[in-house]
Parts: C-alpha cells; sequence; structure tokens
C-alpha cells in the first residue's frame, strides 16, 4: 500500500471557523491532490500540487486553499467553514504524469461543518 | 458538461454470478486512460483496472476485466464469479494528457458511482 496518512481522520466543527487537513506520504511522488466526496457528484477535484510550493485549482476549489512546503505535506485549508464543505476529503498522490499513472489514495477524512 | 458518465446508482448481483458496470465518457482527445476505483463501505479508494485509449488489448485483472469500446466511448467493468466482498462503490474515472498540449497534471475526473450489491 502507498504510503499515505491524513489526519485528522474525523472532524467536527462550526460554521466560520477555520479548517486545516493534512495529507502526508512516504513516496516521494511529486504529484498531490485534494478531492471532495459528495453522494451523487463522485470524487471531485478541489486543489492539486505539482511540485514543493506549485499548487493550481480543481473544479471546485472556492473557500479553498492550500500548501505545499515539503514534497511530503500537502495541506487543505477551509479559511472560514460553512455547511456546504462537509463532505469527505481526500488526498491523493501520484509519481508521474504519464496516462497510467495510477493514483493512490489516502484513508479519507470526515468532516462535518455544524 | 459531465465528462463521466455512470448510469446505475445501484447494481444487484447473485454471488458467483457475473455483473456489468456501465461507463460511458466524453472527451476530445485521442489520448487518455481509463481508471476504475472500489471504494468498500470502510471508505477507501481502491485501484482495480486501468485501460489505455491505445491499447489494443481489454485490460483484465483477475476476475475483473474491462469493455473497452472507444468508439461508443464506453469502458464497462466486468466482475466475474461475484462474491460477497465485492459489495461496494465503483467509480469510473479519466484521466486526460498532461502533456505540453495539456495542463491537467494528471487530474482525474470520475463518475458519480455504482453500488453493486452481492446477494448470497
Amino acid at each position: 500500500d502507498a504510503g499515505i496518512t491524513q489526519s485528522p481522520r474525523h472532524k467536527v466543527t462550526e460554521t466560520g471557523t477555520p479548517v486545516t487537513l493534512r495529507c502526508h506520504q512516504t513516496e516521494n511522488h511529486r504529484y498531490m491532490y485534494w478531492y471532495r466526496q459528495d453522494p451523487g457528484h463522485g470524487l471531485r477535484l478541489i486543489h492539486y500540487s505539482y511540485g514543493v510550493k506549485d499548487t493550481d485549482k480543481g473544479e471546485v476549489s472556492d473557500g479553498y486553499s492550500v500548501s505545499r512546503s515539503k514534497t511530503e505535506d500537502f495541506l487543505l485549508t477551509l479559511e472560514s467553514a460553512t455547511s456546504s464543505q462537509t463532505s469527505v476529503y481526500f488526498c491523493a498522490i501520484s509519481g508521474g504524469l504519464s496516462l497510467r499513472e495510477t493514483q493512490y489514495f489516502g484513508p479519507g477524512t470526515r468532516l462535518l461543518v455544524l | 458538461a459531465q465528462k463521466i458518465t455512470q448510469t446505475q446508482p445501484g447494481m444487484f448481483v447473485q454471488e458467483k454470478e457475473a455483473v456489468t458496470l456501465d461507463c460511458t465518457y466524453d472527451t476530445s482527445d485521442q489520448s487518455y486512460g481509463l481508471f476504475w476505483y472500489k471504494q468498500p463501505s470502510s471508505g477507501e479508494m481502491i485501484f482495480l483496472i486501468y485501460q489505455g485509449s491505445y491499447d489494443e488489448q481489454n485490460a483484465t485483472e483477475g476476475r475483473y476485466s474491462l469493455n473497452f469500446q472507444k468508439a461508443r466511448k464506453s469502458a464497462n467493468l466486468v466482475i466475474s464469479a461475484s462474491q460477497l466482498g465485492d459489495s461496494a462503490m465503483y467509480f469510473c474515472a479519466m484521466r486526460e494528457p498532461s502533456g505540453a498540449g495539456g495542463t491537467s497534471y494528471g487530474k482525474l475526473t470520475f463518475g458519480q458511482g455504482t453500488i453493486l450489491t452481492v446477494h448470497p
């Protein structure tokens, strides 16, 4: 199994509070991704990183920011959480960009915003 | 526009029978990759099988095979000899080129998923 951990695994927070989710990998992979999973939508890309300090937006990036100061860590921040950000968040990593390069996923973080 | 469509919200199959999970996709690229992932009730995402758009053979991995029909833009997952442990959500996903002409950086676009229930 790919060495990917996410923390916390579960979090309950209140509307308007900042929240940071952490993804940590031990594979030294260059590419990292944050997705959110919601019923009826599958997984949707929030942000991704193609190197240290190199990040870009995905399709559902509003209300989220990311940072990557080290190869192994990719942080997702909800600056001011809203109830619409209640979701399951997955981090994924990839070693390359070839079409057949598999993305491996972390265990997920369940976030509930009250 | 939806790029990956899984039209079956739920499927039921009898243990030891085969089942096909549908996936259609939309892309203007000639080169792309198609993936299937399994998500059991425990929540993790497990990679099952990959099919490249230029692969001449349909992909197979143990009991999983991919019925790839490029002209119809479909990539259906076939699970043979279903087991109780196959009960899970299944996602189809597509990766488009990330080369000089593309900036997708390996992103995956997912379908909505199909919940498979295997009955004993």
